[in-house]
């Protein structure tokens, strides 16, 4: 079974920018989450997406937002980017019902995205 | 309040030893589930192990095992016979409630540095 995926694995962009990172799930998963990780603040939960709708939300502001799509691929956006947006994007995939597989949720590989 | 709590920054271990990776939670739902995850410096999260608060035993994946003191609201992971591969960050993780629900609280993390 393929793992998740996510597009690009690094990127660089200026203040002001916008930006779309994406994450393909495992085949079956319907869960897909987001998290930024930064030295500064660790691991911090943005949303939760299931069924093409956002299931579960962090506290970030409205700069970032995501979407789901049919095949389960999602896609965060950041607008106006900051400075403090520097940091590794990590998208999780999980069956996102319940039962064992629920407890598991698998992570891909990172997107580091830099901010200039 | 923190809802993950990890004291250890950093660890050292011979190898062949065992290493115990301290956790602490803080949740007023009786339903909830505990992880670990190791993030080797490629960046990727790995599940280590799961540990639901109902689950009368504790939680064993081949050399993980989780010490799960429910009333101390702990959760630490013993790694035994450690191996040069387990150098990575560990970090312990909460997700919340009886509704499906993948928001996870991550700790800050405990570096593990394994010694030849």
């Amino acid at each position: 079974k393929a793992g998740v995926t996510q597009t690009p694995r690094y990127l660089i962009k200026t203040r002001g920018q916008q930006v779309t990172l994406s994450c393909s799930p495992i085949s079956g998963h319907r869960s897909v989450s987001w998290y930024q990780q930064t030295p500064g603040q660790g691991l911090q939960f943005l949303f939760e997406y299931f069924s093409e709708t956002q299931r579960n939300k962090g506290n970030f502001p409205g700069r970032f937002s995501g979407r789901q799509f049919s095949n389960s691929r999602s896609e965060m956006n950041v607008s106006t980017l900051e400075l403090g947006d520097s940091a590794l994007y990590l998208c999780a995939s999980s069956s996102g019902t319940s039962g064992r597989s629920y407890n598991e949720q698998f992570f891909g590989p990172g997107t580091r995205l830099t901010v200039l | 309040a923190q809802k993950i709590t990890q004291t250890q920054p950093g660890m050292f271990v011979q190898e062949k030893e065992a290493v115990t990776l301290d956790c602490t939670y803080d949740t007023s739902d009786p339903s909830y589930g505990l992880f670990w995850y190791k993030q080797p410096s490629s960046g990727e999260m790995i599940f280590l192990i799961y540990q639901g608060s109902y689950d009368q035993q504790n939680a064993t994946e081949g050399r993980y095992s989780l010490n799960f003191q429910k009333a101390r609201k702990s959760a630490n992971l013993v790694i035994s016979a450690s191996q040069l591969g387990d150098s990575a960050m560990y970090f312990c993780a909460m997700r919340e409630g009886l509704i499906v629900n993948n928001q996870f609280y991550f700790g800050t993390g405990t570096s593990l540095t394994v010694i030849p």
